[in-house]
């Protein structure tokens, strides 16, 4: 079973519309994280979460909000969907494990907003 | 403020040749330092990071990446490149002292290997 996992994978929108995309983890971390891909501009954090109770913007915050519902939970949503957030969609957590720290990412949510 | 850059949008490289996908970076202070790979339809893998220790890393599917002080540079490496590392490529810093902080990814870059 998959550590991060996303849903929808994929989702086709209109402008104007309110939309979730969801994200839970098994790995037992604190933290975790929205990007946004766009062909060549990389990842780009959009909010990020230390734990179930410290919620930051990141670098492309507007347009977006998020909750952690839980310590498994976190979901991006657009409230108002433009065609510019047409994009690939990553969640990630990081965690310790034996003193090494590493980001896990999920599959990525494909959104185009039409 | 942490930033990386990778120099090159795409690699072409003959299955057999040897590769490297380029990777300077800018920090304040001590540097954390990773490779991504993304291959098409999948989501992100992690495959090394630098950390402290020695310059020569080596990670996941026979890759391995060399820090670099003077250069400040962090390219990724592979002595035999295979049809199957076609992919996108991404290096990222961690941003802020220490362990702590998110990660600053750069662009990417395409690396396609041809039979």
């Amino acid at each position: 079973d998959a550590d991060v996992t996303q849903t929808p994978r994929n989702r086709i929108t209109k402008t104007g519309k309110r939309i979730m995309l969801e994200c839970s983890q098994t790995k037992g971390h604190d933290r975790m994280y929205w990007y946004r891909q766009d062909p060549g501009l990389g990842l780009r954090l959009i909010y990020y979460s230390f734990d179930v109770k410290d919620i930051n913007k990141g670098e492309i915050s507007d347009g977006y909000s998020v909750s952690r519902q839980a310590q498994a939970k976190f979901s991006l949503s657009l409230e108002s969907a433009i065609p510019n957030q047409t994009a690939l969609y990553f969640c990630a957590t990081s965690g310790w494990l034996a003193g090494k720290e590493t980001q896990y990412f999920g599959p990525g949510t494909r959104l185009l907003v039409l | 403020a942490q930033s990386v850059a990778q120099p090159e949008d795409q690699v072409n490289v003959a299955e057999g040749n040897p590769l490297t996908v380029k990777c300077t970076y800018s920090v304040s202070g001590n540097p954390y330092l990773f490779w991504y790979v993304q291959y098409p339809n999948r989501g992100l893998q992690f495959l090394l990071k630098y950390i402290t220790g020695d310059n020569l890393v080596k990670g996941s599917y026979g890759f391995e990446a060399e820090f670099n002080k003077s250069q400040t540079s962090f390219h990724l490496k592979k002595p035999s490149a295979l049809v199957s590392d076609s992919a996108l490529y991404f290096c990222a810093v961690r941003e802020g002292e220490g362990s702590q902080g998110n990660l600053i990814f750069g662009k990417g870059t395409k690396l396609s290997v041809k039979p």
